[in-house]
C-alpha cells in the first residue's frame, strides 16, 4: 500500500460525457502528479501540482483540467470524452515537487469510454 | 521530454540474470528511476540513481553513466514473479518522464 488513494477504481462512461477522478496523496506529501497510461503507450505525464499550485504541465488535452485543493487532494476532470481517452489514470505523490526521488503511485482509475 | 529508450520486450529463464538497458537524453538530466509494474497495477519504486556507478539492492542492481546517457537494471536469480514491465524514467526538468517500459517474461 503506497498510501495514495484514487477513486473510482473503475469507470465506464459514454463518449461526450464528463468524469472526475480523485486522488488523495500520501500523508505529508505536497506534490501530486497525474499520468495517463494507454495500452500502447507508456506513462504519459499530464500535470503536476505542488501545495495547491500548478507547477508543470505535460501533454494534457484542453478537454482535461485538474486542481489541487487546500487539503492537498487533487481532482482530474475529463470532459467531452472520446474513445481514445480510455486508459489507466494514475496519480502519484512525493514530498517535494522537484521530480527527484521516489514517487508513490496510487492503484489507478481505469476509464473505459464506450 | 527526455527521449527515453528501452527495449520493448525481453524473455529470460527462471534463475538466470537479465539486464535491461535504458538510454536517455542527457540535457536537463536530474536523476534516473527504475520502477516495476505488474499488469494492471501501480508502478512500484525500485531505484533512483543520481551519480555514476552501480547501486545494489538485493537481487536488483541499477547502473548509471551520465556521460553516456545510459543506465541498466540488472535482475539476478530471476523468479516467476519478476515477470512485469520495467519502466525507466528520468527526473529531468523536474517532471518525472518515463519510457514505454520493457515487458520482461520469465519462463520456467
Amino acid at each position: 500500500d503506497s498510501g495514495v488513494t484514487q477513486t473510482p477504481k473503475h469507470l465506464i462512461t459514454a463518449t461526450g460525457q464528463r468524469v472526475t477522478l480523485r486522488c488523495s496523496p500520501r500523508s505529508g506529501d505536497l506534490s501530486v502528479y497525474w499520468y495517463q497510461q494507454s495500452l500502447d503507450q507508456g506513462l504519459q505525464f499530464l500535470i503536476q501540482y505542488y501545495n495547491g499550485e500548478e507547477r508543470a504541465k505535460g501533454n494534457i488535452l484542453e478537454r482535461f483540467s485538474a486542481q489541487q485543493f487546500p487539503d492537498l487532494h487533487s481532482e482530474l476532470n475529463l470532459s467531452s470524452l472520446e474513445l481514445g481517452d480510455s486508459a489507466l489514470y494514475f496519480c502519484a505523490s512525493s514530498v517535494d515537487g522537484r521530480g527527484t526521488g521516489e514517487l508513490f503511485f496510487g492503484e489507478g482509475s481505469r476509464l473505459t469510454v464506450l | 521530454g527526455q527521449n527515453i529508450d528501452q527495449p520493448t520486450e525481453m524473455t529470460a529463464t527462471e534463475g538466470a540474470i537479465v539486464q535491461i538497458n535504458c538510454t536517455y537524453q542527457t540535457s536537463g538530466f536530474n536523476g534516473l528511476f527504475w520502477y516495476q509494474q505488474h499488469a494492471g497495477e501501480a508502478p512500484t519504486f525500485l531505484s533512483y540513481n543520481v551519480l555514476d556507478g552501480l547501486e545494489e539492492k538485493g537481487r536488483f542492481s541499477s547502473f548509471l553513466s551520465r556521460s553516456k546517457g545510459y543506465s541498466y537494471l540488472l535482475l539476478k536469480e530471476l523468479q516467476m514473479k519478476d515477470s512485469a514491465s520495467y519502466l525507466c524514467g528520468s527526473g529531468g526538468s523536474y517532471i518525472p518522464t518515463f519510457g514505454r517500459g520493457t515487458s520482461l517474461i520469465v519462463h520456467p
